[in-house]
């Protein structure tokens, strides 16, 4: 099983309040990513775990937040969400390779209001 | 600093055709190069990568990408299309000078292929 799952796909989140969206993958990865994706622009990168090792872009540093409790489980968390925040957010996993190869969710559409 | 460059926003064809679309890269040290498919609705999925050997690279569904030192490009084609390949493409580069726990790939904007029957 090649699947990364994330829940939800849709979210809705007023301005100022917390969201948090869930990962999963199965395949005994040990890398998990979570970009954000906005129409017509790349993926960027927001953090990844390597093993339990959290690492954040400089950027958006002090935005998210996220959590690894297991090998197979990755949360993203937004503490107040802001109009900003409003993008397409993708998870993906990898293992060894150097991380070239990365097996992505559908992703979660975060709508903020 | 890696920077990937995918000139065309969009690139429209008909099945049978063939089709290019381009990707270039700036990077003064070795890199991985990449190209990954979204289709509509769907996350991203991997085609095809290149590190080092042959600068020609085949993938998936008949996707084959050429590595050029010399132009900084790792420009994705097929043959003959099908209107199943009408997709979101993405480039994506990677710096291997690097750790693999501490690199990050970096995504072009992408490239939408409408391809009509």
């Amino acid at each position: 099983d090649t699947t990364v799952k994330q829940n939800p796909r849709y979210k809705l989140a007023r301005v100022g309040k917390p969201v948090n969206l869930i990962c999963s993958q199965t395949m005994n990865h040990d890398t998990m990513y979570w970009y954000q994706k906005k129409p017509n622009q790349a993926p960027k990168l927001l953090l990844f775990y390597y093993d339990k090792i959290l690492n954040r872009e400089a950027d958006t540093f002090e935005k998210f937040q996220s959590s690894r409790p297991n090998n197979s489980f990755c949360s993203l968390y937004i503490g107040s969400a802001g109009l900003e925040y409003s993008a397409m957010y993708l998870c993906a996993s990898s293992s060894g390779d150097w991380g070239c190869e990365q097996y992505f969710g559908p992703g979660t559409r975060l709508t903020v209001l | 600093t890696q920077t990937v460059s995918q000139s065309d926003a969009h690139v429209t064809v008909f099945e049978g055709d063939s089709v290019e679309l381009r990707c270039n890269y700036s990077y003064g040290g070795s890199i991985y190069l990449s190209w990954y498919i979204q289709h509509h609705g769907h996350g991203l999925q991997f085609l095809l990568k290149y590190y080092s050997g042959n600068p020609v690279v085949q993938g998936v569904n008949g996707f084959e990408a050429e590595f050029s030192k010399s132009d900084s490009s790792f420009h994705l084609r097929k043959a003959s299309v099908h209107w199943s390949d009408s997709a979101v493409y993405f480039c994506a580069v990677r710096s291997a000078n690097t750790g693999a726990n501490t690199g990050k790939l970096t995504f072009g904007h992408g490239t939408i292929l409408r391809v009509h029957p």
